[in-house]
Order: C-alpha cells, then sequence, then structure tokens
C-alpha cells in the first residue's frame, strides 16, 4: 500500500516561474513531513521539512504548505532555477521512525 | 568527507551469488537506515539500526537480506542467492535519533548500485 503519493512523475517550469510539486498521504499517524532532492547518480539530500503542528515552512526560495485535513503537502520552489532540475521525494514519518518515500517527481526548470 | 559513505559504489553478479555492501554512517549518528530504490521508484525501507540493535525490519524483506551493524558504527548488507530482481539502488542513511521523537533528517548515501545478471 502506497502511504505516500506522487501522482505527477514529472513536471517542467520555465526559469524564473513557480514549481508546485504536490503530495498526499494516507497514514495519519504521519507526524513529521520532509521533502528531498535527489541528483542523478547521487544519493537524496535534504530540502526542507515540517512538522504536523505548523501549516507552513520556509527557506529561502523554499515553502511547503501542509493541509492536515486533506493529507495533502507541497512544495513550492520560486524563483525556479536550471539548477533545480533533479527528483523530488516527498516523505513522511510517524514518531521519529522510518521515512516512507514517495515516488518522486521530475522537475525540469528550462532556461 | 565526514558524510555517509558506501562501498562498492557499483557490483555486477550473476544470479545465484552472494554480495555484501558497506555503509560508514557520520560519526556521531547513532541510527542507520537501508533503503532500496528501483528506476521510477522512491526509496524504499529495508531496515534501520538504533546503536548496534536491530530495530525495524520491511517484512517485505526476503531471508536472503541479512544486516549487521556490529558495534555501532559501520554496517553491513548481505544478500545471498541473489536473483534478477534484487537488481536495484541500495541506500544507506543515517541520524541522530531518539525514540519517539522527530529529530531531523536522513543523511544519504551516494548508494550502491546492484546489477544482477
Amino acid at each position: 500500500d502506497q502511504q505516500v503519493k506522487q501522482n505527477s512523475p514529472s513536471l517542467s517550469v520555465q526559469e524564473g516561474r513557480i514549481s508546485i510539486l504536490n503530495c498526499d498521504y494516507t497514514n495519519s499517524m504521519f507526524d513529521y513531513f520532509l521533502w528531498y532532492k535527489k541528483y542523478p547518480a547521487e544519493g537524496p539530500t535534504f530540502l526542507i521539512s515540517i512538522s504536523s503542528i505548523k501549516d507552513k515552512n520556509e527557506d529561502g526560495r523554499f515553502t511547503v504548505f501542509l493541509n492536515k485535513s486533506a493529507k495533502h503537502l507541497s512544495l513550492h520552489i520560486v524563483p525556479s532555477q536550471p539548477g533545480d532540475s533533479a527528483v523530488y521525494f516527498c516523505a513522511a514519518s510517524a514518531h521519529g521512525n522510518k521515512l516512507v518515500f514517495g515516488a518522486g517527481t521530475i522537475l525540469r526548470v528550462k532556461s | 568527507d565526514t558524510g555517509v559513505s558506501q562501498d562498492p559504489r557499483h557490483k555486477i553478479t550473476k544470479r545465484g551469488q552472494n554480495v555484501t555492501f558497506r555503509c560508514d554512517p557520520i560519526s556521531e549518528h547513532n541510527r542507520l537506515y537501508w533503503y532500496r530504490q528501483t528506476l521510477g521508484q522512491g526509496p524504499e525501507f529495508l531496515t534501520y539500526f538504533q546503536n548496534e540493535a536491530q530495530l525495524e525490519k520491511s517484512r517485505l524483506l526476503s531471508d536472503r537480506f541479512s544486516a549487521e551493524r556490529p558495534k555501532g558504527s559501520f554496517s553491513t548488507l548481505e544478500i545471498q542467492r541473489t536473483e534478477q530482481g534484487d537488481s536495484a539502488m541500495y541506500l544507506c542513511a543515517s541520524s541522530l535519533g531518539v525514540s519517539g521523537v522527530n529529530t531531523g533528517e536522513l543523511f544519504f548515501g551516494e548508494g550502491s548500485r546492484l546489477t544482477v545478471l
């Protein structure tokens, strides 16, 4: 059963515009959510996280929004840059346990 | 470099052979995780250790897979009698974890890619 779902396999955005990546989850026990970025031939690297007690967390060009009632979170990147082109994984955990990952979304930022 | 390191980076083996991967976590991290990733999928949890204790193992994990973390430092993941379906990227990650508390992200290594012919 897929507890974390990223329904968009890919997204293409023009440089300078906003990128919005979406993620849905089914396990109501999840209380911590993270986004990871992965370049080819490298391991995933942490980007930004949010606790379930918050609905927004911002770090520079990256903002994560959490809608607990909808069991939905999104990552906004603005402005998008060509170097942001990568695979983005949404992940969630419950009470400090293992991370459960989505299948990923390939982001392409065109210059 | 003080990040998570994995060895070997690439392994090609014939079906039926045994393979072993090694992971050296960030030195002060007490938790160590193994994940597997196949093309088009996200990392799939295999098992994790807190210090030397193996606290959880995926029920999807075949008995051919075994992991150890002697002395709570490096870890090894062994796959016995490999099958073509074992071909994947095997990722190791570490973190500073406290039971029941979200203490931050996992730090991943670059992975060990296994190809079973």
